[in-house]
């Protein structure tokens, strides 16, 4: 059964540094989302994508975030100066259509030093 | 904003028992997602329930959609260690028919099964 991917699966960088994370959404996917989840907290909302635009995100995604989807493939969150509050688990998810389920990634594990 | 709430937080059965997990929304429920997570891992999709009243089994679990209460119920039958997890519900907003990404989770509840 396909699977959304994500790498890497854990990554420490140091404060005010720029990370990544990468998403290979399901290919019949057309709806992309970015999730995160402090250690011990809900899963929360960061961001949703469709048609190569943001189509809504939280007031957590603020200026440092960005997403895009380059080459129709790959989804990535790129966090440009890291703060130790960013210290969470990522994780990406897709949907085919606006009323499929949301299918979710293993996530990837930000440690931010 | 919406707010889950998910009860019990934690529950401890022995295999082969029954045992039902709730979750409680503070506003209308449109759709509501059941989600299965292993500690520090994703989250595996459980079910989808889009309409009151309704009512969806995979294998030995059952949800249901109680509209009315804002409420949706997780039931697993004659449990194993293999159910064991945190299981979280999140809830969709809905206008006008269409379902949003945009998901709203409870805290979860994290289930323990004994041999």
């Amino acid at each position: 059964e396909p699977e959304v991917t994500q790498t890497p699966s854990h990554q420490v960088t140091q404060m005010g540094q720029e990370v990544i994370l990468r998403c290979v959404p399901i290919s019949n996917h057309l709806y992309f989302y970015w999730y995160r989840q402090i250690l011990g907290q809900k899963v929360e909302f960061l961001v949703s994508f469709y048609n190569n635009e943001i189509s809504e995100k939280s007031e957590i995604f603020d200026d440092q975030f960005s997403v895009e989807r380059p080459d129709g493939s790959n989804f990535t969150l790129k966090i440009r100066s890291t703060k130790l509050e960013d210290s969470a688990m990522y994780f990406c998810a897709g949907r085919a259509s606006y009323n499929s389920p949301l299918h979710f990634g293993n996530g990837t594990r930000l440690t931010v030093t | 904003s919406q707010e889950l709430e998910q009860s019990p937080q934690s529950l401890i059965v022995q295999e082969g028992k029954n045992l039902t997990i709730n979750c409680t929304s503070s506003k209308t429920l449109y759709g509501l997602y059941w989600y299965k997570q292993k500690y520090g891992e994703g989250l595996i999709f459980l079910m989808m329930l889009q309409k009151g009243g309704e009512e969806k089994s995979h294998e030995k679990i059952t949800a249901k959609l109680d509209e009315k209460k804002q409420q949706s119920s997780l039931h697993i039958t004659a449990s194993q260690p293999s159910h064991a997890g945190i299981y979280l519900c999140g809830a969709g907003r809905r206008a006008g028919g269409t379902s949003y990404g945009k998901l709203t989770f409870g805290q979860g509840t994290i289930l323990t099964v004994h041999p």
